[in-house]
């Protein structure tokens, strides 16, 4: 059965830290690895990865695919009290559009 | 303008009861999608339509019956509420390739 793997659960830090959140999978067919960003509301989309897109980067977040490794990690660095969310990683094979999600990460950032 | 809109945003009913959730989209996307939200802020997939067409049913009670009267509109009607139920219930769509867009969600409580 296809899944995705989140660590860690929560992840308490304060303001100029920097994060490593971590997603492992395991999918039939992988096509792209999602990273979303959740806080009261809607999840809202960061990046997307593919084997010819491994590596994204915007402004203090940046991601990195390892399709060796069937993971991916996603760096915010010098973080701020506005970075407080769920981290929610995905993905989706080539069959299928629907998002396999992790349990996510929730991050809060003290100042 | 909103992308994806859902009515309504919050729901509290009694056990028992049917209610429904509508959801639109203005981006022209032809695929949408249901997705549940539990206590522990996992998402996981329940229905996707692309252009009318069920695509995917993950084995959801048939209390649960999506209906898409266009591409536009994918509304989800529950009969018989249980506790079970209580939820937050994300609609979204996607055009193809490049990620989804999510509405803001509809908290459904049941007493």
């Amino acid at each position: 059965e296809d899944k995705v793997v989140q660590s860690p659960l929560s992840l308490v830090v304060h303001e100029g830290d920097t994060v490593t959140l971590n997603c492992s999978y395991e999918v039939t067919n992988f096509r792209s690895l999602l990273w979303y960003k959740q806080e009261k509301k809607a999840p809202t989309f960061l990046f997307m990865l593919t084997s010819s897109g491994i590596e994204k980067k915007s402004g203090r977040l940046s991601s990195i695919l390892d399709k060796k490794e069937l993971s991916s990690i996603l760096n915010i660095t010098a973080t701020q009290t506005g970075d407080s969310a769920i981290y929610l990683c995905a993905v989706t094979s080539l069959w299928t559009d629907k998002l396999i999600f992790g349990t996510g990460t929730r991050l809060q950032v003290f100042p | 303008d909103t992308a994806v809109s859902q009515t309504p945003k919050y729901l509290v009913t009694q056990m028992g009861n049917d209610k429904s959730i509508k959801c639109e989209q203005n981006l022209g996307h032809d695929t949408m999608y249901w997705y549940k939200q539990d206590s522990k802020k996992f998402l996981k997939i329940m229905f996707s339509y692309n252009n009318k067409e069920l695509i995917i049913n993950e084995t959801v009670p048939n209390r649960f019956s999506p209906k898409s009267p266009d591409k536009a509109h994918l509304n989800l009607h529950i009969n018989s509420l249980e506790l079970g139920d209580s939820a937050v219930y994300f609609c979204a769509s996607t055009g193809g390739f490049y990620g989804y867009t999510f509405g803001s969600g509809t908290r459904l409580t049941v007493v």
